[in-house]
């Protein structure tokens, strides 16, 4: 296993465009978590799924970010109608939940300027 | 309400120097506490972990740190800095809630620099 994936690394969009990042969790990982790290700050939690199930977001997630993971495997995140402030680290965590609870894995992260 | 306070936004060290890195915590439970290390343009990497047990924790890369519950800091040192520990460290606790352990709670990170 290659560890968490995230796809793009580095995405340059137009403000007012949407845009898409994948996350491919570790396979056997059950927990898949969302975070935004801006300039010279430690990363905050945006989202949280549990297999397939979106078990909790937090108040940073406006109604222009969407994310989904289907089937429990990768996992999207959506923001629509881009904005300045949009521009951060996404990283995306995978961990294993239960009785033989992990801690989190982290990819990469894509890094998203608008311009 | 849990959360994580790391104290010095900036520390500079000598190469060979100790390396001391402070991290107090504030959580009504029992917590969960975490160092990650970021190097320039990627993810997190786990440098170690405390969850129950023995209260100094060892990690990689010869760093170490100690679960002081008393003064509620979680403190990360390594005795003898290398050029390569040059990043940005991060000290995070858990967030448990409802009974459930959920997302990791960040500090605002230290970057570390190392002088030849």
């Amino acid at each position: 296993d290659t560890g968490v994936s995230q796809n793009p690394r580095h995405k340059i969009t137009k403000r007012g465009q949407n845009v898409t990042f994948r996350c491919d969790p570790i396979s056997e990982h059950n927990r898949l978590y969302w975070y935004r790290q801006t300039l010279g700050q430690g990363p905050e939690f945006l989202t949280y799924f549990q297999n397939e199930a979106q078990l909790e977001k937090s108040r940073l997630l406006s109604d222009r970010f969407s994310a989904e993971r289907p089937k429990g495997s990768f996992s999207t995140l959506e923001i629509q109608r881009t904005e300045q402030g949009d521009s951060a680290m996404y990283l995306c965590a995978s961990s294993l939940g239960g009785q033989k609870n992990t801690e989190a894995f982290f990819g990469q992260g894509t890094r998203l300027t608008v311009v | 309400a849990q959360s994580v306070t790391q104290l010095g936004s900036h520390v500079s060290v000598s190469e060979g120097a100790l390396v001391l890195l402070r991290c107090n915590y504030s959580s009504s439970v029992p917590p969960y506490l975490f160092w990650y290390v970021q190097y320039p343009n990627q993810g997190l990497q786990l440098l170690l972990k405390y969850t129950t047990g023995a209260t100094l924790v060892k990690g990689i890369n010869g760093f170490e740190a100690e679960f002081k519950k008393s003064e509620t800091s979680f403190h990360l040192t390594k005795p003898s800095a290398h050029m390569s520990d040059a990043a940005e460290y991060f000290c995070a606790v858990r967030r448990v809630y409802g009974g459930s352990q959920g997302n990791l709670i960040f500090g605002k990170g230290t970057k570390l620099s190392v002088k030849p």
